[in-house]
């Protein structure tokens, strides 16, 4: 069975920080993996995605993340983070092939923003 | 630019109550789903759809029902609600294309007191 684990339930970080959100993952196959955010009252927001290609991937608002295979990892950065960047952040593992709905998503991560 | 519309945005609920949960997608998706969020958790899938008229269940469906009988339309059912429903649900839609991701409600979230 597939399943995510994001191992920090709340981070915080001063603006102007850089950030690193972990996600680690178990798939028995080519994983499809994405990084969702979710802002205050608001639905998900996809960040990006992987599920070929270069392990390097980048996605909206400045973020970017990385897959590493071989520590079954993919987590999501960010070098400068500005205020508007706190909400809850979500990874999630699906199967290459299908579309996202049916991934398994992680617990999340609540990223608080400091001035 | 709707996307995927829910309403209500909230909704308090008495135990043994029914209620519908609206979800309307005007992408023209086959997919849609619907999940639960409990606090500090992850998103849990209740039932999902690949099509009008094709239903199946998804994680945790117990307490629930749906139907899907327009591609845009996919409510979802409460028969009797109880405490253990209280939580934020959510829609969402994605194409039938490998690869894409899916595309979420504002959420909705229930009380059941």
């Amino acid at each position: 069975a597939q399943s995510v684990t994001q191992p920090d339930i709340h981070i915080t970080v001063s603006e102007g920080a850089s950030l690193e959100l972990r996600c680690n993952y178990s798939y028995g196959a080519t994983p499809y993996l994405f990084w969702y955010v979710q802002s205050p009252g608001q639905g998900l927001q996809l960040l990006l995605k992987y599920f070929s290609g270069d392990t390097l991937v980048q996605g909206i608002k400045g973020f970017e993340a990385e897959f590493k295979r071989s520590q079954s990892s993919f987590n999501l950065r960010k070098p400068s983070v500005h205020w508007s960047d706190a909400a809850e952040y979500f990874c999630a593992v699906g199967a290459v092939g299908t579309n996202a709905g049916k991934s398994t998503f992680g617990d999340g991560t609540t990223l608080t923003v400091k001035p | 630019n709707a996307g995927v519309t829910q309403t209500p945005k909230f909704r308090i609920l008495k135990i043994g109550q029914s209620m519908t949960l609206q979800c309307t997608q005007d992408m023209n998706h086959n997919y849609m789903y619907w999940y639960r969020q409990d606090p500090g958790m992850g998103l849990k899938l209740i039932y999902y759809s690949v099509g009008a008229g094709i239903t199946d269940k998804g994680e945790v469906p117990n307490g629930y029902n749906v139907s899907r009988s327009t591609t845009e339309d996919f409510p979802l059912r409460l028969e009797l609600a109880a405490p253990s429903q209280t939580s934020v649900y959510f829609c969402a839609s994605a194409t039938d294309r490998p690869n894409t991701e899916a595309f979420f409600g504002q959420g909705t979230r229930l009380t059941v007191v």
